[in-house]
């Protein structure tokens, strides 16, 4: 079952904030988050383990609430580079499902 | 390392026929598996294979059939292809499909269009 993303969408000026929610039904063994430019594959930031530390990719942090079975991305000080699609994976089963995916746009 | 592979890059069918999505990767991984994405729908798991010789489905199996007889290769196969088929598919691999911890890599796609 496809863990769900909110927001669908954000928009940001360069060097704002946002952050990207991802939970699921399902107890969740880790999240996985890529980074989607348009046209291109997805690309692997991070990895959240049950149990584990809060990881960082540059200035993209994440956190894993295992209680409410939900992990959270943070776009720290937004840069132009930053601008794409996010996609949560959970893992179960040998499987990893995707979110439908948070479009960010970063502008100058 | 080339990564993961896939070939054709784009394909356009006519309703009915078949046709396969090539995917190989030379990182001797053991799991791989095929998404497509639609627009808004995110990625959406259609296959995987832990092993060679071992396939399972995914969300989306209908209407797509897969084989992994060698490590390297995992064979994407339309049998009857249909307009709700249009899509692009990514293959993806990762070392081990078991533990859940292993990064996964994605091949660059196949934009295939059913008319």
């Amino acid at each position: 079952q496809q863990p769900v993303q909110s927001p669908q969408a954000v928009i940001l000026r360069e060097g704002e904030d946002a952050v990207i929610n991802c939970s699921s039904s399902k107890a969740l063994y880790s999240v996985h988050w890529y980074r989607q430019k348009h046209g291109e594959a997805p690309v692997f930031l991070m990895i959240l383990l049950k149990g584990g530390e809060q990881m960082r990719h540059e200035k993209i942090s994440a956190s894993f609430n295992e209680k409410k079975q939900q992990s959270s991305l943070y776009l720290t000080a937004s840069q132009l580079s930053y601008s794409g699609t996010y996609f949560c994976g959970t893992y179960n089963d040998y499987k990893l499902s995707f979110g439908a995916g948070t479009t960010v746009t970063v502008r100058a | 390392n080339a990564g993961v592979t896939q070939t054709p890059k784009f394909q356009v069918l006519k309703t009915g026929q078949s046709m396969t999505l090539q995917c190989a990767q030379d990182m001797n991984h053991e799991y791989m598996s095929w998404y497509r994405q639609d627009p808004g729908m995110g990625l959406r798991l259609i296959h995987y294979s832990v092993g060679a010789g071992i396939t399972d489905q995914g969300e989306v199996p209908n209407g797509y059939n897969v084989s992994r007889s060698t490590t390297e290769d995992f064979p994407l196969r339309l049998l009857s292809a249909a307009p709700s088929q249009t899509s692009v598919y990514f293959c993806a691999s990762r070392p081990d499909g078991l533990a859940g911890t292993d990064t996964q890599y994605f091949g660059p796609g196949t934009r295939l269009t059913v008319l």
